[in-house]
């Protein structure tokens, strides 16, 4: 499976946009690459996924470079209910098994300042 | 409303005895996951299945067990052989468990 390597946290002021990094330099082909949040006690919240083309919802922008070993998630203009944990996962291969779960790290504890 | 529903959201029991989580889903996802959280880590795999009477192991399945009767549901239940049951609880459903419940965050004392 690949690995996701991202900041253990980060700040941004309220009203700017966050950049959130992440590297996943062994990601395969036909891996997405997908990013969730977690509230305090609360369960993690889809937020966006691609593949090799920048991708844009309602929450947010990712950013995927060309050789596909890094993204950026993008939260244009942040909010304090933004502050969470933020999860940049790789979709974990296929086994025999069919193992389509995903992997998550320890993620990048994001804190919206006022 | 569709989505997936856990309960209790706050469960306490005694060392030693066995407990059942529950977890529902209304969105008739046929792959549904557990996940256990530690505090500052991120989620550990438990138990997944992919559809209904099969179901297999995650990563850390060691003192848990699941059954898979029916589509909607899929509860875990806990066990007393389980070294460190405190801990938060995550259901998830759909294709990579893109869907998750508010989870049950259960004590043992």
């Amino acid at each position: 499976d690949a690995k996701t390597t991202q900041p253990p946290s980060m700040d941004c002021a309220e009203g700017r946009a966050a950049n959130l990094p992440c590297n996943h330099s062994t990601i395969s082909g036909n891996e997405y690459v997908y990013w969730y949040r977690q509230i305090h006690s609360q369960g993690p919240q889809y937020i966006i996924h691609g593949l090799k083309n920048n991708e844009t919802n309602e929450m947010a922008s990712l950013i995927i470079t060309e050789d596909r070993k890094s993204s950026t998630l993008i939260l244009p203009h942040a909010t304090l209910r933004d502050t969470a944990v933020y999860y940049c996962i790789v979709r974990a291969s296929g086994s025999s098994e069919g193992a389509q779960k995903l992997v998550f790290g320890q993620g990048t504890r994001l804190t919206i300042n006022p | 409303d569709g989505g997936i529903t856990q309960s209790p959201k706050y469960l306490f029991r005694k060392e030693g005895q066995n407990v059942t989580l529950s977890c529902e889903q209304n969105l008739n996802h046929d792959a549904m996951y557990w996940y256990r959280q530690d505090p500052g880590q991120g989620l550990r795999l438990i138990y997944y299945s992919q559809i209904v009477n099969d179901f297999q192991k995650g990563d850390i399945a060691e003192g848990y067990s699941v059954s898979r009767e029916k589509k909607e549901s899929f509860p875990l239940t806990v066990t007393s052989a389980q070294k460190n049951p405190t801990a938060f609880y995550l259901c998830a459903s759909g294709t990579f468990g893109r869907f998750f419940g508010q989870g049950t965050r259960l004590t043992v004392v």
